[in-house]
């Protein structure tokens, strides 16, 4: 299983809710990742988890809550979002290793967030 | 980390061979040369990857420059399928975590 599953597909919420994007991977990968990507931009890395901690934050406003809560599952919590947030989220795993050996990253499809 | 520059956009006609540049003037000694695509609707997927040596796989070929500036990915026989965005990124091997910077990237269509 070469699988990256995301869900939602698709969310939207006004600027006071609260909710999450789930992404699972049963590759034995102990690297995670979360990537936004605006319309015809590449995708931006927000966080990176290795065995389970976080190792990376790329400066992302505290509105966006990264959890691990085992090696298989990597969860996004929004809370008080703003309309330019509105964006694709993608999760991406992979082997921990040598950085530049082929520590392909597999990404998921991607969950379509639009704010109000 | 050093930074990569693409060709915005390329066209190429169906069955022929492509080649999508990349130069990395900036390239360090331990960056490894990754190639990435995505398809439209779809997150991005990983293509070929390589250090010094030109590379081959099953879904392309990559070229390197003997001083490592320059890079060049190439399919072999462009189908409708690999219209896509290909990213061409620089991934350093001393790092103890595998981050991933995508540039602009490039956009190739294909004409049937």
């Amino acid at each position: 299983d070469t699988e990256v599953t995301q869900t939602p597909k698709h969310l939207v919420m006004g600027m006071t809710n609260k909710k999450s994007l789930k992404c699972e991977q049963h590759m034995g990968h102990r690297a995670m990742y979360w990537y936004k990507q605006k319309a015809k931009k590449p995708p931006e890395l927000m966080f990176v988890y290795s065995y389970e901690k976080l190792s990376i934050n790329e400066s992302v406003p505290s509105r966006f809550s990264p959890e691990c809560p085992n090696s298989s599952l990597l969860n996004l919590h929004l809370h008080a979002l703003q309309p330019e947030d509105s964006a694709l989220y993608l999760c991406a795993s992979s082997h921990l290793g040598l950085a530049g050996a082929k520590n392909e990253q597999f990404f998921g499809p991607g969950t379509r967030l639009t704010v109000l | 980390d050093a930074k990569t520059t693409q060709p915005n956009s390329m066209e190429s006609n169906e069955e022929e061979p492509v080649h999508l540049p990349c130069n990395h003037s900036t390239i360090s000694g331990t960056d490894y040369i990754h190639w990435y695509r995505q398809l439209p609707s779809q997150g991005p997927e990983y293509v070929i990857h390589g250090l010094t040596s030109n590379v081959n796989n099953r879904m392309a070929s990559l070229a390197i420059a003997e001083d490592r500036k320059s890079s060049t990915l190439i399919l072999h026989r462009a189908t409708l399928r690999d219209a896509a965005v290909y990213y061409c990124i620089l991934r350093d091997l001393q790092t103890s975590y595998d981050k991933v910077i995508f540039g602009p990237g490039t956009s190739l269509s294909v004409i049937p």
